[in-house]
């Protein structure tokens, strides 16, 4: 069974600073892997989607990583803003299926 | 273009009641998900729904959830004889033809009291 986990559960950094978000996944077998932010209230908004045979994914400030053989994505968000401060979760879909397995999400506060 | 659209955005029930929650997904698109966020915990999937395929419903928790969808459009969720434990926010996501991008609604924070 495909597990997600994401370190840290919470970061708080000034602003300007560049932001390093984690995302683990135990199995490499992975179709692609998907960060979203979500904000208070609110749904999920689609970051990043980084193909299996992808190795980096860029949008912006946001540089997302995949390392699949070691099961871990990074998304460095760079230059940060007070508008950043949202949750970020990561998410795989395994190649068995079409079902998105999300990590618990990395809430992230960015102090002006 | 609309976004995924949900409702109630709000919902508050008694223990016991039934409920249904709704998902208008984005037109033209095959493929739509059902998903829990508990208060401190992830994102579980509930049961997805692809075309004229039958809906994966492996995630559904118990036999008191089911879901529809009708004309391959709106999707109704359904709880019945409501649980504290059912409270949590249920959101709704569509793709063009199953699998990334998806595209979530705001959702529905359901309460039980």
């Amino acid at each position: 069974k495909q597990e997600v986990t994401q370190i840290p559960a919470a970061l708080s950094v000034p602003e300007g600073e560049n932001l390093v978000l984690n995302c683990s996944f135990t199995d490499s077998a992975i179709y692609n892997l998907q960060w979203f932010r979500q904000d208070p209230g609110k749904g999920l908004t689609s970051l990043l989607l980084i193909q299996s045979s992808q190795r980096e994914q860029t949008s912006g400030r946001l540089n997302a990583s995949l390392d699949k053989s070691s099961g871990r994505s990074t998304l460095y968000i760079a230059a940060s803003q007070p508008g950043d401060s949202a949750t970020y979760l990561c998410a795989v879909i395994g190649t068995a299926g079409n079902k998105l397995t999300f990590g618990g999400g990395t809430r992230v506060l960015v102090k002006p | 273009g609309a976004g995924v659209s949900q409702s109630p955005s709000n919902k508050v029930t008694e223990k016991g009641k039934d409920v249904e929650l709704r998902c208008d997904p984005i037109s033209g698109h095959t493929a739509l998900y059902w998903y829990r966020q508990s208060l401190g915990q992830g994102l579980e999937f509930l049961i997805y729904f692809q075309g004229n395929s039958a809906p994966d419903k492996s995630g559904l928790p118990s036999d008191r959830f089911s879901a529809e969808r009708t004309g391959g459009s709106v999707s109704t969720l359904t709880i019945q004889r409501t649980q504290q434990e059912d409270s949590a926010v249920y959101l709704c996501a569509s793709s063009p033809e199953g699998g990334p991008p998806l595209h979530f609604g705001n959702g529905t924070r359901l309460t039980v009291t």
